[in-house]
């Protein structure tokens, strides 16, 4: 168990509707990042958020967002859900930056019919 | 730019067999590398990792990976497989330096072990 929580883990929905989901870092890590793990991409890193604020910005889409709050937890908002978008969704946390080590959440299976 | 090239998208090796599995990066500054494993609809988990500190590392399960700027590589080995490595592995290149940090990961390997 790497400490990093997320919910749900599964999420089966339909074209054009909105998902959201949720990322609790391990304790004491400031950073979150979320990847998109897809059969035809593989492994992408999506975006980086440390203490509230966005680090770094990966491949992610403009219909995508994600944020961080004050507590720390992070939310990956998916909008205008289109079939391509079905994938498992990790989140990780580290300590700082990304040169730390990152701890990997189960992940969110997304399916989108 | 970074970029991190897996050389071989699938290994199989016998069971106590020693493991190579390869990873060539490229980075426009000083990389941070890493090797993370994931098992069949699990997350992934830190293998190893090298920072500039020690060009040969050792990581959990026996792995250890040597990071040779030379050759611009950093291939991960096992001197003696377990039917319990088979899983996907991912080669991780991390720049420090730049104004946004990437992370790059490589299109991973897949390491399947022979009884």
């Amino acid at each position: 168990d790497s400490g990093v929580t997320q919910t749900p883990k599964h999420l089966i929905t339909a074209t054009g509707q909105r998902v959201t989901l949720r990322c609790s870092p391990r304790s004491g890590d400031l950073s979150v990042y979320w990847y998109q793990q897809s059969l035809d991409q593989g492994l992408q890193f999506l975006i980086q958020y440390y203490n509230g604020e966005e680090r770094a910005k990966g491949n992610i889409l403009e219909r995508f967002s994600a944020q961080q709050f004050p507590d720390l937890h992070s939310e990956l908002n998916l909008s205008s859900l289109e079939l391509g978008d079905s994938a498992l969704y990790f989140c990780a946390s580290s300590v700082e930056v990304s040169r730390d080590t990152q701890y990997f959440g189960p992940g969110t299976r997304l399916t989108v019919l | 730019a970074q970029s991190v090239t897996q050389l071989d998208s699938h290994v199989s090796v016998s069971e106590g067999t020693p493991v190579l599995l390869r990873c060539n990066y490229s980075s426009s500054y000083s990389p941070s590398l890493f090797w993370y494993v994931q098992h069949p609809n699990k997350g992934l988990q830190l293998l190893l990792k090298y920072t500039s500190a020690a060009t040969l590392v050792k990581g959990i399960n026996g792995f250890e990976a040597e990071f040779k700027k030379s050759e611009t590589s950093f291939h991960l080995t096992k001197p003696s497989a377990h039917m319990s490595d088979a899983a996907e592995y991912f080669c991780v290149v991390s720049d420090r330096g730049s104004s946004a940090s990437k992370i790059i990961f490589g299109s991973g390997t897949r390491l399947s072990i022979r009884p």
